[in-house]
């Protein structure tokens, strides 16, 4: 199985803060990794799907980068309605694996 | 519009199953899997399994193999989630999301159910 390393576990930022989210896979996964928000009581949002293609409708201040085992989301200028968690989700071999989640809270 | 709309909020005993259905409309029901992802209180989340409306096949977690059966109404484009031998540890709620056949990336998990909550007491 392949292991997501999600960090950090959580962090706190203010808003207009630029903030970066890193998900290292224990093996290559070839860009098969797709990031998701999400708030309390509802289901998971894609973001970013293909490692760095920003889903329709999502603002631009999202964006995904990376490559091989190594991903990174960033959140360019923090807005108050992006204070959620954040999941990477790695769709290369199964059995599907997430990370950890990263809780980002208000500074 | 493409929705995934769920079955209710579950309450089983230890023991019991549980079947919690995904009814999918606003897209072609055979071009897309079905994954299941459940979320236990203030915890992460959990890949399942999913199920390949097309052929009606699965694949499940090794976790789940041997508890869950996935299966589906073609005529109701639903499918079905049922998870038997319930532990207080499957409290939790529990996803359906979709993912394309023919071309995965750009779809994979674009749309999710709403999510069932499924509480295992005594």
């Amino acid at each position: 199985d392949i292991q997501m390393t999600q960090s950090p576990s959580s962090l706190s930022a203010s808003v207009g803060d630029s903030v970066t989210i890193t998900c290292r896979a224990s093996q290559g996964i070839r860009n098969d990794l797709a990031w998701f928000q999400q708030k309390p009581g509802k289901a998971p949002k894609r973001l970013i799907y293909a490692a760095s293609s920003l889903q329709s409708g999502v603002p631009s201040r999202f964006s995904g980068s990376g490559s091989g085992t190594e991903y990174t989301l960033t959140i360019s200028s923090l807005q108050p309605e992006d204070f959620a968690t954040y999941y990477c989700l790695q769709h290369n071999s199964y059995p599907l694996t997430f990370g950890q989640g990263t809780k980002v809270e208000i500074k | 519009q493409v929705q995934l709309v769920q079955s209710g909020a579950e309450v089983k005993k230890p023991g019991a199953s549980v079947k919690v259905s995904c009814k999918a409309s606003g897209y072609t029901f055979s071009s897309f899997y079905i994954h299941w992802v459940r979320q236990a209180p203030g915890q992460g989340l959990e890949w399942m399994g999913l199920f390949n409306p097309s052929g009606g096949t699965t694949s499940y977690a090794q976790k789940f193999q041997g508890r869950v059966t996935m299966t589906r109404d073609t005529f109701t484009s639903t499918v079905y989630m049922e998870l038997s031998s319930l532990k207080s540890e499957d409290s939790a709620v529990y996803y359906c999301a979709r993912m394309g056949i023919v071309v995965p990336a750009a779809t994979f998990f674009d749309f999710w159910g709403q999510g069932t909550l499924v509480t295992v007491s005594s």
